[in-house]
C-alpha cells in the first residue's frame, strides 16, 4: 500500500467546513483512496472512497486532483459529533496485501 | 445486518493464563484480520487471513496465534498473555478485490495483570 501523510491533528468549530488533506505521492495506477472515521473506543468506520475527481455521499466529499498524489476529505458544516480520528488509506487491497492504518488525523470540533 | 462480532468485549486476566478472543462475521467475507490499538501507536495489524486455512503475520504477531477453520470465524489466541499485551483489539473483515471496504468489530478491551 502507498504510504500516506496526514496532519496529526486539526481543530475547528461547529458549523464550519473542514478539509483534511492526505498526501500519497507513491500512489499506483490501480489504487483507490478510502477514508475511515474512528470514534474513541470504537472500530473505524468507512466514510468515503474514490479513484479520481470528486465523490460525494451523505456524509462527506472527497476531492482527488488529476495527478492523484493527494486527496482531500471535506466535511460540510461539522458538529461536535464529528470529533474523531480520520484515516486515509490508499491501495488496491489485493489478495496478499496487508492493510496498514497510519496515525490518522485527530479532529476536534468546538462549540 | 452486516456485523463483525467480538467476544469478550472486556476482559481482565492474569499473566500466563491462556485466553481466546472470538471474532465472527456474517458477510461471507474472505479476508479477516486482527488489529491492536495503543495510545500514540494507532492501529497495528497482528495477523490476517485471506481465506479458510490461509493466514499470515501482520506487523506485530509476537505472542499471538490465530486460526481460520471456518470462513466466518477468526479467533485470536494469546497462549501466555503478558502485561504488554494489554490493549484494545479489533477484528475486521472485507471482501477480496479492489475498492472494497473494511468492517470492524466493536473492539475488545484486554487487560493483563
Amino acid at each position: 500500500l502507498a504510504k500516506t501523510t496526514q496532519p496529526i491533528s486539526m481543530d475547528s468549530y461547529e458549523g464550519q467546513e473542514v478539509n483534511i488533506t492526505c498526501s500519497h505521492n507513491n500512489i499506483a495506477t490501480n489504487d483507490y483512496i478510502t477514508w475511515y472515521q474512528q470514534f474513541p473506543s470504537q472500530g473505524p468506520r468507512f466514510i468515503i472512497q474514490g479513484y479520481k475527481t470528486k465523490v460525494t455521499n451523505e456524509v462527506a466529499s472527497l476531492f482527488i486532483p488529476a495527478d492523484r498524489k493527494s486527496s482531500t476529505l471535506s466535511l460540510p458544516r461539522v458538529s461536535l459529533s464529528d470529533t474523531a480520528v480520520y484515516y486515509c488509506l490508499v491501495g488496491v487491497y489485493s489478495s496478499a496485501s496487508k492493510i496498514i492504518f497510519g496515525s490518522g488525523t485527530r479532529l476536534s470540533i468546538r462549540p | 445486518e452486516a456485523q463483525v462480532t467480538q467476544n469478550p468485549r472486556y476482559l481482565i486476566t492474569v499473566t500466563g493464563k491462556k485466553l481466546t478472543v472470538t471474532c465472527s462475521q456474517n458477510m461471507n467475507h474472505e479476508y479477516m484480520s486482527w488489529y491492536r490499538q495503543d495510545p500514540g501507536l494507532g492501529l497495528r495489524q497482528i495477523y490476517y487471513s485471506m481465506n479458510v486455512e490461509v493466514t499470515d503475520k501482520g506487523d506485530v504477531p509476537e505472542g499471538y496465534k490465530v486460526s481460520r477453520k471456518e470462513k466466518r470465524n477468526f479467533p485470536l489466541i494469546l497462549e501466555s498473555p503478558s502485561p504488554n499485551q494489554t490493549s484494545l483489539y479489533f477484528c475486521a473483515s472485507r471482501t477480496g478485490g479492489t475498492g472494497n471496504t473494511i468492517y470492524f468489530g466493536e473492539g475488545s478491551w484486554l487487560t493483563v495483570v
